[in-house]
Formats: C-alpha cells, structure tokens, sequence
C-alpha cells in the first residue's frame, strides 16, 4: 500500500475552513483515499473516502488532485468539536480474500486544534 | 443498533495473567479487527476476522489470540500479560458488500499491565 505524508499539526480558528494536506505520491491506480479522525480519548471515526473524484458528505469534503499524488480534506465551517487526530490512509480497493483484508495501517496522523 | 461495544472500559493486571477483551457488533458486519494504540502513535493491526470461524493475524499477533464463533462477537485473548501490552485496545467492524475499508471502531478498552 502507498504511504502517506501529511503535517504533524495545525490549527483552525473556530468557524473557518479547516484544510488538511496529505500527499499519497506512490498511490496506485486501484487505491483509494481515506480519513478517518480519532477524537481524544475515542475510537477513530470514518470520515469520507474517494478514488479520482471529489467527494462530498454531511461531514467533509475530499478534494483529490488530477494526478491523485496529493489530496486535501476540507471541514468547511470548523467547531471545537473538531479538535482531533486526522489520519489520511490509503488502501487498495477491498478483495474478497482473507490475504488482502485487515491491513488498514494508520500512520501518525495530524493533531488539528480548532481554537475559539 | 448499539453499534460496536467493547468491555471492559479500563483493566488492570499483573504480568502473567490472563484475560478475555470483549468485542461485539449488533449490525450483521462480516469483518471485524482489533488493533493497539500505544501513546503518541498510530494504531497497529493485531487480529482481523473476515467472518465467522475464520481468522488472521495482523501487524502485532504475537502474545494475543482470538476466535470467531458468532457473526456478533469477536473477543482478543491475552495469554500471559506482559508491560509491553499496556495500550488502550479498539475493536472494529466493517459492513459487508462494499468495496471500501469503512470501519467502525468501538470506544476503546485501556489496559494497563504492571
């Protein structure tokens, strides 16, 4: 699978856009691109997913480039509820096979903290 | 749907003993994995189960089993605790017929072993 790169932290002011970079530069054709975020103390929590195209849902936005080298998860009016680890991850798409399931690898993730 | 539940919420134990984390799922997901997360780090995969009776190690297996008798329940075996195994512990599940990774993990079990 791709390794990811993204910043170990940011902040947001309260209200705005949060932007969060990661670059995926060796990402495959069949990969797709993941976020999750673990809230302090919780489990993580899926946020979206894409393959080439953007993606839109009630939590983020996904913003993948042309060349799929790079994406960009936007949480377009940021609260302090956001304050957490996100974890850019991407994974080849699911296979019905024992030797191919279970290896989604979280990587360090970015601290992103929303201040008021 | 209660979603993913896990017990116990903290534990504590003495090197060498045993114990059983628990994990269940009340929405008929066909995968389910338990992973570790040490402080300041990324999670790491122990066990995955791609469905009833069938099972598979992870990243990390060495120290832990695992079993997979019902579709709901998927518990993580700690065989002879070690200090090495203090972390907090998350089980997740998967939905079946979908070609993603969505998880949904449960709140985590914190382990502490002295």
């Amino acid at each position: 699978d791709a390794k990811t790169t993204q910043p170990p932290s940011m902040d947001c002011a309260e209200g705005r856009a949060a932007n969060l970079p990661c670059n995926h530069s060796t990402i495959s054709g069949n990969e797709y691109v993941y976020w999750y975020r673990q809230i302090h103390s919780q489990g993580p929590q899926y946020i979206i997913h894409g393959l080439k195209n953007n993606e839109t849902n009630e939590m983020a936005s996904l913003i993948i480039t042309e060349d799929r080298k790079s994406s960009t998860l936007i949480l377009p009016h940021a609260t302090l509820r956001d304050t957490a680890v996100y974890y850019c991850i991407v994974r080849v798409v699911r296979v019905v096979t024992t030797d191919s399931w279970g290896k989604l690898q979280f990587g360090a993730g970015t601290q992103v903290v929303v201040t008021p | 749907n209660a979603g993913v539940t896990q017990t116990p919420k903290f534990q504590v134990l003495k090197t060498g003993q045993s114990m059983t984390l628990q994990c269940a799922q009340d929405m008929n997901h066909e995968y389910m994995s338990w992973y570790r997360q040490d402080p300041g780090m990324g999670l790491r995969l122990i066990h995955y189960s791609v469905g009833a009776g069938i099972t598979d190690q992870g990243e990390v297996p060495n120290g832990y089993n695992v079993s997979r008798s019902t579709t709901e329940d998927f518990p993580l075996r700690l065989l002879s605790a070690a200090p090495s195994q203090t972390s907090v512990y998350f089980c997740a599940s998967t939905p079946p017929g979908t070609d993603s990774y969505e998880q949904y993990f449960g709140p985590g079990t914190r382990l502490t072993v002295t």
